[in-house]
């Protein structure tokens, strides 16, 4: 089984329409994060957070809000979907007390908004 | 804004050829270094951490200049299988790592 999830995989749906990315992982990291990536722009960071109370924001937080329900759970909410939020979407985890600071992925979320 | 920067490429080589990237970086108190690759419309994934003092996996060897801030990917032999884009990422020491924009590899028969 895949240690970091994503659902949905995949979703279109239409501009103003509020919409829910959910992350979990089974790595117990403390660390979460999520990323769009659009062609040619490479991975931006939306939010990130380090424990449960903790949520920051990224270099492109704007129209986005999260939720971190539990150490395993990291949600990605838009509130009001407008077309240039047509992305790929990528939750990651790391581990606090890892000397490498690995980044592990989830399969990414293609979402599509008309 | 602190920078990530790579090459995109393409970079098409035939099998068996040597490559290298780089990638440069702005912020000199950088403290760690990775290279990571992504297969289309998939997740990227750790290719390798980058230290000080290079190092090498299989075909793949990692450097860093510190002096110069880049680090360096070379792949030797390249394999059809090696097709893909190698993210170049760079944390500050605060855990927010900084992608770049990636590179694209094109090994062809």
């Amino acid at each position: 089984d895949a240690d970091v999830t994503q659902t949905p995989r995949n979703r279109i749906t239409k501009t103003g329409k509020r919409i829910m990315l959910e992350c979990s992982q089974t790595k117990g990291h403390d660390r979460m994060y999520w990323y769009r990536q659009d062609p040619g722009l490479g991975l931006r960071l939306i939010y990130y957070s380090f424990d449960v109370k903790d949520i920051n924001k990224g270099e492109i937080s704007d129209g986005y809000s999260v939720s971190r329900q539990a150490q395993a759970k990291f949600s990605l909410s838009l509130e009001s979907a407008i077309p240039n939020q047509t992305a790929l979407y990528f939750c990651a985890t790391s581990d606090l007390w890892g000397s490498t600071d690995t980044q592990y992925f989830g399969p990414g979320t293609r979402l599509t908004v008309l | 804004r602190k920078e990530v920067e790579q090459d995109p490429g393409p970079f098409n080589v035939p099998e068996g050829a040597t490559v290298a990237f780089n990638c440069t970086y702005s912020n000199s108190a950088s403290q760690s270094f990775f290279w990571y690759r992504q297969d289309c419309r998939k997740e990227p994934k750790l290719l390798m951490s980058v230290y000080s003092s290079g190092n090498e996996d299989g075909r793949f060897t990692a450097q860093l200049n510190r002096a110069s801030q880049y680090i360096s990917l070379l792949i030797r032999d390249s394999k059809l299988s090696d097709s893909a884009t190698y993210l170049c990422v760079v944390n500050e020491g605060s855990y927010i790592p900084t992608f770049g924009r990636g590179t694209s590899l094109i090994v062809h028969p």
